[in-house]
This record gives C-alpha cells, sequence and structure tokens, in this order.
C-alpha cells in the first residue's frame, strides 16, 4: 500500500514569511497527526484529527499555527508568520483509528529552515 | 501531561555487543509502548512495541521489556550490527485530553552507533 505522502520535502522562507505544508495519509486511516521535531528532539505532536475532527491541538501554538482536515482525508499545516525558533522537520503521521494501540505510520516529512 | 525520559543520549558499541536503551513514563495511565527508529534523514519506522498487559516481547534480535510498577521499558538488541546504527525513540501512548483519543509523547532520542 502506499504510504502517508508530505509536500514540499523541502522549504527555505525568511522570518515572518508564510508556508503551507500538505499531507496526504494512507487510504482509509481516519486519524492524522502532524508533529514538529525539532533537531536532536523526539517528535512533538501539534495536532491530532479525527477524520475531520480535531481531538487534539493542546501543544499547536494558535497564534501562528492552523491546521485543517476539510474533507477528512488530505491535511495542510499552515505557519503565519514564521519565527526562527520554527525550523524543524514537519511530520504527517497516520493511524486506522485514533485510540488505544494503533501504529503511526509517518510520512517523509517537510524540513523548513527559517532566515 | 505524559512526560517521556530517554537515556542514554548516545550510545557507541562494537559491532555483535547488546545495546540496552531506557525509558521512563510518568503516567501511570499509559498503555501502550513502541519503540521508533529513525535512520539518518529518514522518517521514524516502527520496529516493536510493547502493551501494558505484556512484560516482555521479542521479535528476532530486539526485545522490550516493561515494568508497569516502576514505570520503566526498555529496548534491548543483541548481536548489534552496523545497519542497526540510527537515532531509537521510544513512546508512550496516553489517553488525549478529550478522553476520545490515544497520543504518542515522544522521548529525547538515543543516537545508536555500532562500530566495526
Amino acid at each position: 500500500e502506499a504510504g502517508v505522502a508530505q509536500s514540499p520535502r523541502y522549504k527555505i522562507i525568511e522570518k515572518r514569511q508564510s508556508v503551507a505544508f500538505w499531507c496526504n495519509p494512507i487510504s482509509g486511516h481516519a486519524t492524522l497527526y502532524w508533529y514538529q521535531q525539532i533537531l536532536g528532539q523526539g517528535p512533538k505532536l501539534l495536532i491530532q484529527f479525527q477524520n475531520n475532527g480535531v481531538v487534539d491541538d493542546s501543544q499547536l501554538p494558535k497564534d501562528r499555527f492552523s491546521a485543517e482536515r476539510l474533507k477528512g482525508v488530505d491535511s495542510t499545516l499552515k505557519i503565519q508568520p514564521a519565527k526562527l525558533e520554527d525550523s524543524a522537520v514537519y511530520l504527517c503521521a497516520s493511524s486506522l483509528v485514533s485510540t488505544g494501540d494503533n501504529e503511526q505510520f509517518f510520512g517523509p516529512g517537510t524540513r523548513l529552515t527559517v532566515l | 501531561g505524559e512526560n517521556v525520559e530517554q537515556h542514554p543520549s548516545t550510545l557507541s558499541v562494537q559491532e555483535g555487543d547488546s545495546a540496552v536503551i531506557k525509558c521512563t513514563y510518568s503516567d501511570s495511565a499509559s498503555n501502550y509502548f513502541p519503540w521508533y527508529k529513525q535512520e539518518l534523514g529518514k522518517r521514524p519506522q516502527l520496529i516493536i512495541d510493547i502493551r501494558s498487559n505484556v512484560g516482555e516481547k521479542k521479535d528476532q534480535r530486539i526485545a522490550v521489556t516493561l515494568n508497569k510498577t516502576a514505570k520503566h521499558f526498555s529496548l534491548h538488541i543483541t548481536e548489534t550490527q552496523p545497519e542497526d546504527s540510527a537515532v531509537y525513540f521510544c513512546a508512550a501512548s496516553t489517553v488525549s485530553n478529550t478522553g476520545t483519543a490515544s497520543k504518542l509523547t515522544f522521548g529525547t532520542g538515543t543516537r545508536l552507533q555500532v562500530t566495526l
């Protein structure tokens, strides 16, 4: 089966600019996650969707980050305006359901550099 | 919320030796503990997981142990090979704030280097 797809793979922007990332989960996976992975650290959950509804966005900096999954499939994550500390790899993951011990499958990530 | 600590941050072993990575978690309600391997520039991939009703699980050269009382879990790799070199992350699954879903909290990672 096809894996989680993300684009772009790399993005370089200047601070205060805006950027958007796209994710297409594995077909049939109801749950979609966006993680931020800063160099040398583990992935940190930003937001979790169950179909097109948000189930956890407690660690999303809502003053500058937004995410949507309008039709319950693809998702976009936006940063506006970007700060230097937003430089990281943004990983999208999906799982079949949202509860219990369900394996999360990760996409290749988008490496964001903010200058 | 959940806090997962992971040690050591770096580990160097000779080929054929064993490697052990340890994690502790804070939320006694956590019930699922996966381990991910991330090679340089690549995505994290699940290598083994353990559920809270099991104390140990083994898959070829990889094993994971869980001590719920102490809130510890460990990854054991035996007969290490150069291709085992990567960053390994532990994680713990807890119920989200809404109570309707589980989320993973990751450790800070261990960079394993297997030398010839």
